[in-house]
C-alpha cells in the first residue's frame, strides 16, 4: 500500500534552517508529482511547493519563494524540503503529498511538526 | 487565484445528512475543486472531485457511498448522508491555478464537522 513518511521536524530558532524528508513506499515513486502542503495550529491547509516526477519542474508559494527548496532523489525514493531563514510563521505540521492523476493530492503522509521559535 | 471560501463550523446529529459548501471567488466558476477529509491528529485523504457537472472521476480510497458531491455556479457542495461518528473531521476544498508560468494551489479555510 501507498506510504508517505515524513521526518526532519524539530525546534528551530528564527533565522535557522531545517531539511525534511518524504520517503515513499508501495508506488513507483518516479512515475508521481509530489508536493509539501503545511498547517499552521489550528489553521487550514497551505500549499508550499512541487515537484515535477523527474525535477526538472518546480513551483513555490509565494510565501516561501527564495527560502525553501524542494528536491527529490527518484533512486532513494524519497523527497525533501530544505527551509532556510526560517520564521516564526512557518511554525506548523508539513505534510508530505502525492499529486496522482489528473493532479488530486491523492495520498498524503502524517506530517512532521516544525516549531520555529527563539 | 481562485479564493475559497468555507464556512468555519457545520453540524448534525447521528444519522442525518449535512451538506458542506466551498464558494470560488467571482470569475472561476468553471474550476473543479478536491475534497478532503482530515479526523483529528491524522493527515488529509482525497475525498473526490466536484466540478459543476458533479463528481470527476472517482472517489478516493474507502470513502463510502454515503459521501456525495454536487456543484453548481460558484458552489461546490460535499453532502454527507446518515452521518457515523467516524464522519467527525475538519473537510478541505482545494483547487489548482495555473497562469503562464505560474502555479499555485489554493485551499479554503476548512469546515470543522461536528457529529452530535
Amino acid at each position: 500500500q501507498v506510504q508517505l513518511v515524513e521526518s526532519g521536524g524539530g525546534l528551530v530558532k528564527p533565522g535557522g534552517s531545517l531539511r525534511l524528508s518524504c520517503a515513499a513506499s508501495g508506488f513507483t515513486f518516479s512515475d508521481y508529482y509530489m508536493s509539501w502542503i503545511r498547517q499552521a495550529p489550528g489553521k487550514g491547509l497551505e500549499w508550499v511547493s512541487y515537484i515535477s516526477s523527474s525535477g526538472s519542474t518546480i513551483y513555490y508559494a509565494d510565501s516561501v519563494k527564495g527560502r525553501f527548496t524542494i528536491s527529490r532523489d527518484n533512486a532513494k525514493n524519497s523527497l525533501y524540503l530544505q527551509m532556510n531563514s526560517l520564521r516564526a510563521e512557518d511554525t506548523a505540521v508539513y505534510y508530505c503529498a502525492r499529486k496522482g492523476v489528473a493532479g488530486k493530492f491523492d495520498y498524503w503522509g502524517q506530517g512532521t511538526l516544525v516549531t520555529v521559535s527563539s | 487565484q481562485p479564493v475559497l471560501t468555507q464556512p468555519p463550523s457545520a453540524s448534525a446529529s447521528l444519522g442525518a445528512s449535512v451538506t458542506l459548501t466551498c464558494t470560488l471567488s467571482s470569475g472561476y466558476s468553471n474550476y473543479k475543486v478536491d475534497w478532503y477529509q482530515q479526523r483529528p491528529g491524522k493527515g488529509p485523504r482525497f475525498v473526490m472531485r466536484v466540478g459543476t457537472g458533479g463528481i470527476v472521476g472517482s472517489k478516493g480510497d474507502g470513502i463510502p457511498d454515503r459521501f456525495s458531491v454536487l456543484g453548481s455556479g460558484l458552489n461546490r457542495y460535499l453532502t454527507i448522508k446518515n452521518i457515523q461518528e467516524e464522519d467527525e473531521s475538519d473537510y478541505h476544498c482545494g483547487a489548482d491555478h495555473g497562469s503562464g508560468s505560474n502555479f499555485v494551489w489554493v485551499f479554503g479555510g476548512g469546515t470543522k464537522l461536528t457529529v452530535l
